[in-house]
């Protein structure tokens, strides 16, 4: 089975702070990505991972950064935590091809920005 | 601008009867579409998907429909069980640097009543 761990259920940090999410999968999946989930409006993509060192923006990047340096580890930065930032976060990993389409996802990260 | 619209928030049905949850899209460059079931305090899984060249899909109890032509999707639960009491999302994926995007829809919360 797949298996997709974040560091963290539940996350308490306070406005200006620097966060750190951390995601790693067992799998040898090529790609990794990171959402957050916010009630009306589903899941949205932040940053998302194709190889080691590569990283491409998704569809909400801005107060992120995000760090790929081993294949099986995919990190979410936080440079400094805003309330608006207070959200469910979940990581994905998938393999590559046309052809794989389905994500695996981790329990998320239920982070409040205080 | 949201490209994939899930217009029901909730949706409530017999234990035993037919669930329908519905999905609308506006992209049509999406090649394949994907139905994750969500509980609480837990992270997305997997149910059926759909390629862009089919109409259908089944999968035991799961069958999803696809009218390309109304831009316009739907997964059928039949019948229905208590254990089917989650929040779906519809999501529709686009090929992006060797990686299947995914965008969500804003989720359905399905309660099946005994």
């Amino acid at each position: 089975d797949v298996k997709v761990t974040q560091s963290s259920r539940y996350l308490v940090k306070r406005t200006g702070e620097k966060v750190f999410l951390e995601c790693v999968q067992d799998m040898d999946h090529e790609n990794m990505f990171w959402y957050r989930q916010d009630p009306g409006l589903g899941l949205r993509l932040i940053y998302f991972s194709y190889d080691v060192k590569m990283k491409e923006k998704g569809d909400i990047p801005e107060g992120y950064s995000v760090s790929r340096e081993k294949k099986e580890r995919f990190s979410l930065i936080l440079e400094s935590a805003s309330t608006n930032q207070t959200s469910m976060y979940l990581c994905a990993s998938s393999l590559l091809g046309l052809w794989a389409t389905e994500q695996y996802f981790g329990p998320g990260t239920r982070l409040t920005v205080t | 601008d949201q490209q994939v619209k899930q217009n029901s928030p909730s949706l409530s049905v017999q234990e035993g009867r037919i669930s329908i949850l519905n999905c609308d899209y506006t992209n049509s460059m999406f090649d394949y579409f994907l139905w994750y079931k969500k509980y609480p305090a837990e992270g997305p899984t997997f149910l059926i998907s759909i390629s862009s060249i089919k109409d259908k899909n089944e999968d035991g109890r799961f069958t999803v429909f696809l009218n390309k032509s109304a831009k316009h999707l739907s997964l059928h639960i039949v019948p229905s069980q208590p254990g089917d009491s989650a929040v779906y999302f519809c999501a529709a994926s686009l090929t992006s640097m060797g990686a299947q995007k995914l965008v969500f829809g804003q989720g359905t919360r399905l309660t099946i009543n005994p």
